[in-house]
């Protein structure tokens, strides 16, 4: 059973550029989430997509968009990127059905704007 | 507003002992969720275990142990048995439901075990 997969795992832009992240939830998850994780800081809340549509939003400016497949997989733009956005990218999935659910996280795309 | 407090930025544990890390939280709704998730150097965040807001017993995983003392609004970790393993990042977490769906973090105790 696979779980969360995230690609591509490294990259590197630079200022002005965009960058489109991917994941593909847990098998028999329906919701995905993705987090900033800075250096040195816990995991921020960008936004999560259920049903194809983003479901709630953190305090992210619309630079940050995504987008979730019928398939549930999901991915995440960054435009006009800055240094600021240098950072760890975690995509996590969980089923909507259970609160207690845990979030289940993938490795993570670690991105580094020059 | 809800919020995780870690503020132990790193600890350090002698091989087979045990570890207590603190988390304190701050929530004015009476249901929510509190996490604790373990991150290793490649990044995955790893779910240890859970407790509910209306749980009236500690949850326990194994190795790991939620101290839950509502009252002072604390969620502290402990790892019993320290392996060279648990060595990683801890980061304690909360999901209130009334706030959305979204997890708060707090910063994380690195925590190192000494052989």
């Amino acid at each position: 059973d696979a779980g969360v997969t995230q690609s591509p795992t490294h990259l590197i832009k630079t200022r002005g550029q965009q960058v489109t992240l991917r994941c593909s939830p847990k098998s028999g998850h329906d919701t995905v989430s993705w987090y900033q994780q800075a250096l040195g800081q816990g995991p921020q809340f960008i936004f999560q997509y259920y049903e194809e549509e983003e479901r709630q939003r953190g305090n992210f400016p619309d630079r940050f968009s995504g987008h979730q497949f019928p398939n549930y997989s999901s991915e995440l733009n960054v435009n006009a990127l800055l240094l600021g956005d240098s950072a760890l990218y975690l995509c996590a999935s969980s089923f909507s059905g259970v609160f207690t659910g845990e979030l289940f996280f993938g490795e993570g795309s670690r991105l580094t704007v020059l | 507003a809800q919020k995780i407090t870690q503020t132990q930025p790193g600890m350090f544990v002698q091989e087979k002992e045990a570890v207590t890390l603190d988390c304190t939280y701050d929530t004015s709704d009476q249901s929510y969720g509190l996490f604790w998730y373990k991150q290793p150097s490649s990044g995955e965040m790893i779910f240890l275990i859970y407790q509910g807001s209306y749980d009236e017993q500690n949850a326990t995983e194994g190795r790991y142990s939620l101290n839950f003392q509502k009252a002072r609004k604390s969620a502290n970790l402990v790892i019993s048995a320290s392996q060279l393993g648990d060595s990683a990042m801890y980061f304690c977490a909360m999901r209130v439901p009334g706030h959305g769906n979204q997890f708060y973090f707090g910063t994380g105790t690195s925590l190192t075990v000494i052989p």
